[in-house]
């Protein structure tokens, strides 16, 4: 079964609307972690957001804050006032103790292109 | 800050080939990980290296291998290439380990076997 499922592949927002980008895991770990990385066409993934699962309140950073449902085992991005700059892939990946051992798992993506 | 530097950007070798990526993590950091990228399988996690020991290991076959060293500037070798070793393989630093770390990446190593 995936652990992290992305159901958007592609996503088409217009210039300064928000966009949100679907997230969702599976654990049966208390403690873990949930992340958020874009990725332009040059390849380096960039770290955007972090939700720990003790947290009581949604992340945010900037533009970009996450819309996080525990019981729903959810963790959308949401990207404010979109920029030309923010097209790229967007992976959501999440970290959890694995038999002592903190494995990352990373969704399959979703490609967002924005409009002018 | 220099960021998380990794050489060769780009590489092309050919089956049965052995090969050698190189990460260096940003200064500071102690945790090396290594990811490969590929269309079909996305992006899986090899291997994490913390103070020289690797800590954690992804589903992946013997060929695949790594090391860190004092310096925590971290190497990839995968030896006898097969095609489907074609990827873009990244890694990422962090101060430590754990589920709450954040890891930063480089720009990967594109790896094209022939």
């Amino acid at each position: 079964a995936q652990k992290i499922t992305q159901t958007q592949p592609g996503m088409f927002v217009q210039e300064k609307e928000a966009v949100t980008l679907d997230c969702t895991y599976d654990t049966s770990d208390p403690s873990y972690g949930l992340f958020w990385y874009k990725q332009p066409s040059s390849g380096e993934m960039i770290f955007l957001i972090y939700q720990g699962s003790y947290d009581q309140q949604n992340a945010t950073e900037g533009r970009y804050s996450l819309n996080f449902q525990k019981a729903r085992k959810s963790a959308n991005l949401v990207i404010s006032a979109s920029q030309l700059g923010d097209s790229a892939m967007y992976f959501c990946a999440m970290r959890e103790v694995s038999g002592g051992s903190y494995i990352p798992t990373f969704g399959r993506g979703t490609s967002l292109i924005v409009h002018p | 800050k220099a960021g998380v530097t990794q050489t060769p950007r780009y590489l092309i070798k050919t089956r049965g080939q052995q090969v050698t990526l190189s990460c260096s993590p940003i200064s500071g950091h102690r945790s090396v990980s290594w990811y490969q990228q590929t269309p079909g399988q996305g992006l899986q996690f090899l291997f994490e290296y913390f103070s020289e020991t690797q800590r954690n290991k992804g589903n992946f076959p013997g060929r695949f291998s790594g090391r860190q060293f004092s310096n925590s500037r971290s190497e990839m070798n995968v030896s006898t290439l097969e095609l489907g070793d074609s990827a873009l393989y990244l890694c990422a630093s962090s101060t430590q380990t754990g589920y709450d770390t954040e890891a930063f990446f480089g720009q990967g190593t594109r790896l094209t076997v022939v």
